[in-house]
């Protein structure tokens, strides 16, 4: 069956953009969840959507990011005002039913690029 | 905090010879623990999960990891590696009175040589 898929694989943008990252889970996962992958570091946490509700954005660096899940299945990333520092692969999971003992699949990922 | 230590951020085998990643975590009860590869260009693929019960778990393409409680770790191994195991590998902990949150560590990258 299909897994996670994320579109675009690649992003270049300017600084100051606004970028949009889509998520498609795999379906009949109630759980999806965000992470950003800087170089030489692991993936680490942003957002849980657990359905259409956001149930964990802890991990949201600040309020340029923000994250919609509208009908429970895809979900979009959305930053504004991207700043160098944004440069990442940014990577799209999602499991059954959530929880920390659920497996989690994960996409390929998003590379975002800000010049 | 949870937090997640992989303190070899390299590392370089020979085809066949016997293979330890080493992982240490930071939590005050027992986490889940998980081993995840990610091969250029590839989505991160579970490789094994412990929860409780048997402290040795065996996962896919050979591979095992034991719970050690005591040294509050959790290293991945296998006898005898091949080429095609050349990727990075991070290990992962999920808190369960938490939930949501994955701590992964900062990964290790495994070199095959023939």
């Amino acid at each position: 069956g299909a897994g996670v898929s994320q579109t675009p694989s690649n992003k270049v943008t300017e600084k100051g953009k606004y970028v949009e990252l889509r998520c498609d889970p795999i379906s009949g996962h109630t759980a999806l969840y965000w992470y950003r992958q800087s170089l030489g570091q692991g993936p680490e946490f942003l957002i849980y959507f657990q359905g259409t509700g956001a149930a964990d954005d802890s991990g949201l660096p600040n309020d340029r990011f923000f994250a919609v899940r509208p009908e429970g299945s895809v979900s979009t990333l959305k930053i504004q005002r991207t700043e160098r520092g944004d440069s990442a692969v940014y990577l799209c999971a999602s499991s059954l039913k959530g929880g920390a003992a659920d497996t989690q699949y994960f996409g390929p990922g998003t590379r975002l690029t800000v010049l | 905090a949870q937090s997640v230590t992989q303190p070899d951020i390299h590392i370089t085998v020979s085809e066949g010879a016997s293979l330890e990643l080493r992982c240490n975590y930071s939590y005050g009860a027992t986490p889940y623990l998980f081993w995840y590869v990610q091969s250029p260009g590839q989505g991160l693929q579970l490789l094994l999960k412990y929860f409780s019960g048997d402290t040795l778990v065996q996962g896919i393409k050979g591979f095992e990891a034991e719970f050690k409680r005591s040294q509050s770790s959790f290293n991945l191994r296998k006898p005898s590696v091949h080429w095609s195991d050349a990727a990075e590998y991070f290990c992962a902990v999920g808190a369960p009175n938490t939930g949501n949150q994955f701590y992964f560590g900062t990964g290790t990258s495994l070199t095959v040589i023939p």
